[in-house]
C-alpha cells in the first residue's frame, strides 16, 4: 500500500522558472516530512524538511509548503537552474514507525537552459 | 571518511548465489538503515539498527535477507539464494540521532542478478 503519493512523475521547467512537486500522505501519525534530491549513481541527499507544526519552511531557493488538513505538502524550487536537474523524492516518517522513511515514487526534474 | 561508504558499488550475481553487501556508516552514528531502491522507484525500507540492536526488520522481503551490525558500526546485508527480483540498488543510511531525522545516505550497491 503506497502511503505517500507523489506527482508529477516528470517535469520540464525553463531556466529561471519555478518547479513545483506535490505529495499527499495517508497516515496522520506522520510527523516528519523531508525532501531528497538524487543524482544518477548517487544516494538521496536531504534538501529540506518540515514538521507539521509549521505551514511553510524556506531554505535558499527551496520552499516546503505544508497543509495538514489536506494531508499534502509540496516542494517549490525558485529560479530553477540546470544543475537542479535530478530526481526528487518526498518522504514521511513517524516516531511510531521507528523513524523509517516512507518515500514517494519520485519526480524526474529537467531544467532546460 | 566523511560520508557513508558502501561496497561493492556494483555486484553481478548468478541466480542462486549468496551475496554480502557492506556499509560503513559515519563514525559515531547511532542509527543505521538499509533501503532497497528498484529502478525508477523510491527507496523502500528494509531494516533499522540502533547501535548493534536490530530494532525493526519488517521490510525484509523474505527470510533470504539477513542484516547484522555486530559491533554497532559496520553493517552487512546478506542475501541468500539470490533471485532476479532481488536486482536493485541497496542503500545504507546512518544518523547521529536516534530519531533518524536528517540521515545521510551512501551511494548504494547496484545488485544485478542474472
Amino acid at each position: 500500500q503506497q502511503q505517500v503519493k507523489q506527482s508529477p512523475q516528470s517535469l520540464i521547467v525553463q531556466k529561471g522558472g519555478i518547479s513545483i512537486i506535490n505529495c499527499a500522505y495517508e497516515n496522520t501519525a506522520f510527523d516528519y516530512f523531508p525532501w531528497y534530491q538524487q543524482f544518477p549513481g548517487k544516494g538521496p541527499a536531504l534538501l529540506i524538511a518540515i514538521r507539521p507544526d509549521v505551514s511553510e519552511k524556506k531554505e535558499g531557493r527551496f520552499t516546503i509548503s505544508f497543509n495538514k488538513s489536506a494531508k499534502q505538502f509540496s516542494l517549490h524550487i525558485m529560479d530553477s537552474q540546470p544543475g537542479d536537474s535530478a530526481t526528487y523524492f518526498c518522504a514521511a516518517s513517524t516516531m511510531e514507525y521507528g523513524n523509517k522513511l516512507v518515500f514517494g515514487a519520485g519526480t524526474i526534474l529537467r531544467v532546460k537552459s | 571518511g566523511a560520508g557513508v561508504s558502501q561496497s561493492p558499488r556494483y555486484k553481478v550475481a548468478k541466480r542462486g548465489q549468496d551475496v554480502a553487501l557492506r556499509c560503513d556508516p559515519i563514525s559515531g552514528h547511532v542509527s543505521l538503515f538499509w533501503y532497497q531502491q528498484a529502478l525508477g522507484q523510491g527507496p523502500e525500507f528494509l531494516t533499522y539498527f540502533q547501535n548493534e540492536a536490530q530494532l525493526d526488520k519488517s521490510g525484509l522481503p523474505s527470510d533470504r535477507f539477513f542484516a547484522e551490525r555486530p559491533e554497532g558500526s559496520v553493517s552487512t546485508l546478506k542475501i541468500q539464494r539470490t533471485q532476479q527480483e532481488d536486482s536493485a540498488v541497496y542503500l545504507c543510511a546512518s544518523s547521529l540521532a536516534r530519531t533518524g531525522a536528517g540521515y545521510t545516505f551512501g551511494s548504494g550497491t547496484r545488485l544485478t542478478v542474472v
